[in-house]
C-alpha cells in the first residue's frame, strides 16, 4: 500500500523561529491534507492541497504532486503553535475517499 | 469542527462491556468515517460509509461494527470492549467527490478499556 512519511519526527522550536515540515508519499493521490493536533487531542483542518499552493496567514502549504512530496511552512512560531502535525492522503481511484495518515511531526515551541 | 460532534468525549468502561461511541453531523454530507488513533501514531480507517445504505469495512474492522441511522448519524460500536482498544476515536465527514474533497473531523471521544 502507499506510503506516508513525514519529516522530522520531533522538532524543537524557539518562539518566533521558522520551520517546514515534510510528506513524502509513494503514489499518485487526488487529496493531500495537513492537520495540526492540538495539546487537548483535537484535529484541526489546515490545508487541503492536492497540488500547488496555499496561504493561511503565517501558514502556508506546497504539495508538488508530480515528485510526490508536500511542504508545511511555519513562519514566526508561537506557542499554540505546538502539537503534532499529520499529513494525509487518498489514492485517486479511491473512491471510498480513505486518508491515509503518515505518523505526524511534534513540534515544540518554547518561549 | 463544530459541525460534527461526538459523544462521550470520555469514557473508562471494563473488559467485555459492550459500547457504542456516536457521531453526528450538520454538514449535510453524505460520507462518514470513524477512524482510531493510538498513541505516538497516526490515525487508521475503522469503517466508512457512502451514505445510509453503503457501509464499507476500512483497514482495521475487526473488534467493531456500526450502524448509519441517518445521513447525519454515524455510530461505532464495540460488541465485547478489550483493553487493545483503548484509543482516541474520531468520526469526520466528506462531502463525497470521489476522495478528493476535505474530510473535517471530530472532536474525538478517548476511550479506556480496563
Amino acid at each position: 500500500g502507499i506510503q506516508v512519511e513525514q519529516s522530522p519526527p520531533d522538532l524543537i522550536l524557539q518562539e518566533g523561529a521558522n520551520s517546514t515540515l515534510r510528506c513524502n508519499f509513494s503514489d499518485s493521490v487526488n487529496n493531500l491534507q495537513w492537520f495540526h493536533q492540538n495539546p487537548w487531542g483535537q484535529l484541526i483542518n489546515l490545508f487541503y492541497i492536492p497540488s500547488g499552493t496555499k496561504q493561511n496567514g503565517r501558514l502556508s502549504a506546497t504539495t508538488v504532486a508530480t515528485e510526490r512530496y508536500s511542504l508545511l511552512y511555519i513562519s514566526s512560531s508561537q506557542t499554540t503553535d505546538s502539537g503534532v502535525y499529520f499529513c494525509a492522503v487518498a489514492l485517486f481511484g479511491n473512491q471510498g475517499g480513505k486518508l491515509i495518515f503518515g505518523q505526524g511531526t511534534e513540534l515544540s515551541v518554547k518561549p | 469542527d463544530a459541525d460534527v460532534t461526538q459523544t462521550p468525549r470520555n469514557r473508562i468502561t471494563k473488559t467485555g462491556k459492550r459500547i457504542m461511541l456516536e457521531c453526528s453531523q450538520t454538514k449535510g454530507h453524505d460520507r462518514m468515517y470513524w477512524y482510531r488513533q493510538d498513541p505516538g501514531l497516526g490515525l487508521r480507517l475503522i469503517y466508512y460509509s457512502f451514505d445510509v445504505k453503503d457501509i464499507n469495512k476500512g483497514e482495521i474492522s475487526d473488534g467493531y461494527s456500526v450502524s448509519r441511522q441517518a445521513q447525519a448519524k454515524f455510530s461505532l460500536s464495540l460488541e465485547s470492549a478489550i483493553p487493545n482498544q483503548t484509543a482516541l476515536y474520531f468520526c469526520a465527514t466528506s462531502e463525497g467527490t470521489g476522495g478528493a474533497d476535505t474530510q473535517y473531523f471530530g472532536p474525538g471521544t478517548r476511550l479506556t478499556v480496563l
